[in-house]
């Protein structure tokens, strides 16, 4: 079975500072993908970030990164450079080629003060 | 770009009644989803459908039904909705699983009294 756990549910950063989010996972599977989605309040579900399994290396996408530790099952999410508008629910998730589930985490609640 | 479209944005149900959630998508996606996301919660996976004709059961699927006779359309029904079923709807759509990025509706937020 799937599952995605987040143990932080909510984080808060100052403006133009680096906040990191937690995510494990477990899979059966050897083909998979993980994924970061972004909440804002507008309820808007936006992909950030996703890190295919069979690669080593970790994906970014501008301010954002995933530092992915395959054999602890772990994929973190680090925001550089924080802004305001980053404030919203991310949620971590995972999903594989060999099953049609794209499971979802609980979510981690992210403030950006400025 | 409609993308995935989902009516209605809001509705107050009383218990017992039905209703039935729409869920629209243009971009020719062979996969969607429904999915309820509690406070506190995460996203809970009801039901998914791999393409026209084939559904199956996700992580909460008891008091919802599901089917799909066209690519475009995945309506999610509600029978005899309970408080327990308040939430958030979801409808998410994607090419394939794997590695493809799902694409959300707007959500509906339903209540039920």
């Amino acid at each position: 079975a799937q599952t995605v756990t987040q143990s932080q549910p909510e984080m808060s950063v100052q403006e133009a500072e680096t906040v990191t989010l937690s995510c494990t996972y477990d899979t059966s599977e050897n083909n998979y993908y993980l994924f970061w989605y972004k909440q804002p309040p507008s309820r808007q579900m936006i992909l950030v970030i996703r890190q295919e399994a069979y690669k080593q290396q970790n994906a970014t996408e501008n301010r954002f990164s995933v530092n992915f530790q395959k054999a602890a099952k772990s994929f973190s999410l680090k925001i550089s450079d924080s802004q305001l508008g980053d404030t919203a629910m991310y949620f971590c998730a995972s999903g594989s080629y060999n099953t049609d589930k794209l499971i979802f985490g609980t979510g981690t609640r992210l403030q950006v003060f400025p | 770009n409609a993308g995935v479209t989902q009516t209605p944005k809001f509705r107050i149900l009383k218990i017992g009644q039905s209703m039935t959630l729409q869920c629209t998508q243009d971009m020719n996606h062979n996969y969607m989803y429904w999915y309820r996301q509690d406070p506190g919660m995460g996203l809970k996976l009801i039901y998914y459908s791999v393409g026209a004709g084939i559904t199956d059961k996700g992580e909460v699927p008891n008091g919802y039904n599901v089917s799909r006779s066209t690519t475009e359309d995945f309506p999610l029904r509600l029978e005899l909705a309970a408080p327990s079923q308040t939430s958030v709807y979801f409808c998410a759509s994607s090419y394939r699983t794997g590695g493809t990025e799902a694409f959300f509706g707007q959500g509906t937020r339903l209540t039920v009294v």
